[in-house]
């Protein structure tokens, strides 16, 4: 069965470093996401990617997150100058016209 | 933004009991999904009932929604050990027809053997 990858697994970076999340999405999905989750806290929305544009975001998603879709596999998060609070588990998410959104293993971003 | 609430914040059963999980939310939606997370891992797609649905199931799962009061319910029945788990609502993230999601913060539900 068809699954959302994402690389690394886990990231540890210094603060003020810059950081690429890296995800694969299911190949025939037009639509896709990315997700945060503090430790311990609940899965909030970042931004959602559609026709090589941004279709939404939050109000977490500043000027320090990118998002790029640079070939027909991958889709990435960049955060410019990581922060301490950025620490989370980043998770990517795929989807076609339908409500079900597939989700990625996550990668675990330490920031030190 | 409206945000999906799940009571209770933990929850532990004996296999084999059922196990039923609420979930509250503010605004009109079109549709609720419910989600599970096993430690460490990655969100899985349960099941979605739509607005204009009071009552579903999927195997073991159960989901009802009561648009008039804004909730919903997820019951597990014949619960198993692999069940232990986090369950997470999620309803749209911004407005009625909105295919971005909010997700409460979840139940922890353990079914001890």
């Amino acid at each position: 069965e068809p699954e959302v990858t994402q690389t690394p697994s886990h990231q540890v970076t210094q603060m003020g470093q810059e950081v690429i999340l890296r995800c694969v999405p299911i190949s025939n999905h037009l639509y896709f996401y990315w997700y945060r989750q503090i430790l311990g806290q609940k899965v909030e929305f970042l931004v959602s990617f559609y026709n090589n544009e941004i279709s939404e975001k939050s109000e977490i998603f500043d000027d320090q997150f990118s998002v790029e879709r640079p070939d027909g596999s991958n889709f990435t998060l960049k955060i410019r100058s990581t922060k301490l609070e950025d620490s989370a588990m980043y998770f990517c998410a795929s989807k076609t016209q339908g409500y079900e959104q597939y989700f990625g293993p996550g990668t675990r971003l330490t920031v030190t | 933004s409206q945000q999906g609430e799940e009571d209770p914040q933990a929850l532990s059963i004996q296999e084999g009991e059922n196990a039923t999980m609420n979930c509250s939310y503010k605004t009109s939606i079109n549709n609720l999904q419910w989600y599970r997370q096993n430690s460490g891992r990655g969100l899985v797609h349960l099941i979605l009932i739509r607005s204009n649905e009071r009552e579903k199931h999927s195997g073991r799962l159960r989901v009802t929604l009561d648009t008039s009061k804004k909730s919903s319910s997820l019951l597990i029945t014949a619960s198993r050990a692999a069940d232990t788990a986090s369950y997470f609502c999620a309803t749209p993230f911004r407005d009625n027809y909105g295919q971005n999601f909010v997700f409460g913060p979840g139940t922890r539900l353990s079914v001890l053997p």
